[in-house]
């Protein structure tokens, strides 16, 4: 099956400083998603980005379907921003999705 | 976006008795839902796919007689843990997905914990 890598595991930042995160697939993909998990384990969709760029105000994401990788930047950091990042993909509309191992990620005031 | 909702978002019980877990989307019809568990410090593991009123499609090494699933209508999937034991607690997350954006939306999470 397809495999997803992200990096780094661990990131930890000042609040209001810029990061990138890290996603790696090693399959063509039909979907790629970015997902934020808060301290009570629910899964907020970030985007929906299979190829291209957007943003979403602080964040913003761009994938690179022919060299299979997407990143996520995060600008200007805030504390509310701690938690775990995943992404996670499929190969056909409606398959299951296979995340990866995500980057835990810890804003300090 | 779409709403998923997952209930209940904790149980605590006794070993041997059953739990079930319920997810629905809210607002769009979900011709597919997936359920997922996730080990504290880990990322989420697919148990099963579940489609609308045919069998669920389990994973490699997800017992299907442990795990019950049933996805009885469009807005309605259910997880059923069948004699739950302490190996069983952990956070067991659903989702739906919505075919015409090829987008999954995830429930709350419900966290089971087996004394």
């Amino acid at each position: 099956g397809i495999q997803v890598e992200q990096s780094p595991p661990d990131l930890i930042l000042q609040e209001g400083a810029n990061s990138t995160l890290r996603c790696n697939f090693s399959d063509s993909v039909n979907n790629l998603q970015w997902f934020h998990q808060n301290p009570w384990g629910q899964l907020i969709n970030l985007f929906y980005i299979p190829s291209g760029t957007k943003q979403n105000g602080r964040l913003s994401a761009t994938t690179v379907a022919t060299e299979r990788y997407s990143l996520l930047y995060i600008s200007s950091s805030q504390t509310t921003d701690s938690g775990v990042y995943f992404c996670a993909v499929t190969k056909a509309a409606g398959n299951k999705l296979t995340f990866g191992g995500g980057t835990r990620v810890l804003v300090k005031p | 976006g779409a709403v998923v909702s997952q209930h209940p978002s904790r149980v605590i019980c006794k070993s041997g008795t059953s739990v079930k877990i319920e997810c629905r989307s809210l607002d769009f019809q979900a011709t597919t839902m997936f359920w997922y568990r996730q080990f504290p410090k880990k990322s989420l593991m697919l148990m099963a796919t579940s489609n609308e009123g045919s069998k669920a499609t389990y994973e490699q090494g997800v017992e299907k007689d442990k795990f019950l699933i049933n996805h009885a209508s469009l807005t309605l999937s259910t997880l059923t843990v069948t004699s739950a034991h302490p190996e069983d607690s952990s956070f067991y997350i659903c989702s739906a997905v919505t075919l015409a954006k090829n987008i999954q939306y995830f429930g709350a999470g419900t966290r089971l914990s087996v004394l």
